[in-house]
C-alpha cells in the first residue's frame, strides 16, 4: 500500500513552454500533497503544501505565479511549470500524507526530471 | 545552521558490514523521525519512522533517536550491494506540519 505515482517521469521542453506534472495516490487519500525540488547531489527542498480544496502554500522564494499548484481532489495535485526556463531544469517530486491514522507517514512518488532547453 | 545536519558522504564499506547513519537536529520540538533510502533518480522511500526517544528494529535496519542529544542514527546490520542508495533523515515538524530532511548520506557497499 501507501503507493504514489507521478506523471511523466521525464519531460523535455522548450524555453518559454509551461509544463505540467502529475502527483496521483493511488491506495490512499492525502488531504496534504507536497511538491519538492532536488538538485543533483543534493537534499529535497520543499517548494510548496497543498491542501485539498484550498490555496498551495509556498516556501519563501518559490515564486507562486511560476510554480503552479492545483489540489483538485484527495488523490490528485498537479504542478504547473509555466514559462520554463533552463535554469528550471530539475528532478520534481511529489509527496502525500496518509489522511488516516499514519498521517505523520508522508510517501514519496518516483519523480519526474524536467529538462529545459 | 540547519534544522538538520547530515554527513553527504559518501561512506563506503565492504558487504557484510554494519552501517552507521548519522544526524544531529536544532529544535527540541521535533517528535517524529524518519529515515528515507533514496536510490539514483528514484524518488525517496520510507524505510522507518519512530517517535519521541528510543529504537526501532526492523529487520537488518535499527532506527534510535536519542532526544537529550538531538541525535538520529540508523544501523543497517549485514549490508548488502543492494543497500547501496543515499539515505536521508527528517524530522517532522508539528507547527509547519512539514518534514525537514538532512541532506543525505550517500552509501556504497562494495561486493
Amino acid at each position: 500500500g501507501a503507493v504514489v505515482s507521478q506523471h511523466p517521469s521525464r519531460v523535455i521542453c522548450k524555453s518559454g513552454t509551461s509544463v505540467k506534472i502529475e502527483c496521483r495516490s493511488l491506495d490512499f487519500q492525502a488531504t496534504t500533497m507536497f511538491w519538492y525540488r532536488q538538485f543533483p547531489k543534493q537534499s529535497l527542498m520543499l517548494m510548496a503544501t497543498s491542501n485539498e480544496g484550498s490555496k498551495a502554500t509556498y516556501e519563501q522564494g518559490v515564486e507562486k505565479d511560476k510554480f503552479l499548484i492545483n489540489h483538485a481532489s484527495l488523490t490528485l495535485s498537479t504542478l504547473t511549470v509555466t514559462s520554463a526556463h533552463p535554469e528550471d531544469s530539475s528532478f520534481y517530486i511529489c509527496s502525500a500524507r496518509d489522511s488516516g491514522p499514519r498521517r505523520y507517514e508522508q510517501y514519496f512518488g518516483p519523480g519526474t526530471r524536467l529538462t529545459v532547453t | 545552521q540547519k534544522e538538520v545536519e547530515q554527513d553527504p558522504g559518501p561512506l563506503s564499506v565492504p558487504e557484510g558490514a554494519i552501517v552507521s547513519l548519522n544526524c544531529t537536529y536544532s529544535n527540541s520540538a521535533f517528535q517524529y523521525f524518519m529515515w528515507y533510502r533514496q536510490y539514483s533518480r528514484k524518488g525517496p522511500e520510507l524505510l522507518m519512522y519512530t517517535y519521541s526517544s528510543g529504537n526501532k528494529e526492523d529487520g537488518r535496519f535499527t532506527a534510535q533517536v536519542d532526544k537529550s542529544s538531538k541525535y538520529i542514527s540508523l544501523f543497517i546490520r549485514d549490508s548488502q550491494p543492494s543497500d547501496s542508495a543515499t539515505y536521508l533523515c527528517a524530522t517532522f515538524d508539528t507547527g509547519r506540519r512539514a518534514l525537514t530532511f538532512g541532506s543525505g548520506t550517500r552509501l556504497q557497499v562494495q561486493p
